[in-house]
């Protein structure tokens, strides 16, 4: 799978966007972006995934670049309860699935977004 | 509606017992991964079912280490002979199928005394 290189930390006011960035320049053509991110002491918890296109959902919006080579994850409204670590994670994906390890998570450091009042 | 389960959420084991780890997948899901993660680290893939045949233990860092999952729904990782490095939150997660998002469990700490 592709790396991902993120800023280890960021610091974000309470309902400003928090855009977190991530570089995957290896990427291939079949592996998708996916973001998790995890508060403490709990699971990941999945935010979102993308392809080529932006994306959007009720927790966050994920743009990423033409060439595919980077992408930014927007929480629009961050609130105290955003604050986590946020994990960009490039993943293998192949049509109709597959027996093998397509499904894991490769996930690296993450970047810790700290929300303050 | 109910998520991923584990059980125990703590535990404490002297080095060399042997500890077996429960998860409880969302119902219907096909697709079971174990992660590990250390302190102040991602979590890192230990194994992968699909329903109750493992395809994937690549990621298991010992014949210490074995997983289990025979009805294809609760899964049992089960750790001999633990040692000090054993120690950390071993997490649980299951999906639709090997394609879909993942849902993850609070995890179990696992600390060796």
């Amino acid at each position: 799978d592709a790396k991902t290189t993120q800023p280890p930390s960021m610091d974000c006011a309470e309902g400003r966007a928090a855009n977190l960035p991530c570089n995957h320049s290896t990427i291939s053509g079949n592996e998708y972006v996916y973001w998790y991110r995890q508060i403490h002491s709990q699971g990941p918890q999945y935010i979102i995934h993308g392809l080529k296109n932006n994306e959007t959902n009720e927790m966050a919006s994920l743009i990423i670049t033409e060439d595919r080579k980077s992408s930014t994850l927007i929480l629009p409204h961050a609130t105290l309860r955003d604050t986590a670590v946020y994990y960009c994670i490039v993943r293998l994906f192949l049509p109709g699935g597959g027996g093998t390890s397509y499904g894991k998570l490769t996930f690296g450091q993450g970047t810790i977004l700290t929300v303050h009042p | 509606g109910a998520g991923v389960s584990q059980s125990p959420r703590y535990k404490v084991a002297k080095r060399g017992q042997d500890v077996a780890l429960r998860c409880d997948p969302i119902s219907g899901h096909v697709s079971l991964f174990w992660y590990q993660q250390a302190l102040g680290q991602g979590p890192e893939f230990l194994t992968y079912f699909q329903n109750e045949a493992q395809l994937d233990k690549s990621g298991l860092p010992s014949d210490r280490f074995f997983a289990e999952r025979p009805e294809g729904s609760v899964s049992t990782l089960k750790i001999q002979r633990t040692q000090q490095e054993d120690s950390a939150v071993y997490l649980c997660a299951s999906s639709l199928s090997v394609t879909y998002e993942q849902y993850f469990g609070p995890g179990t700490r696992l600390t060796v005394t």
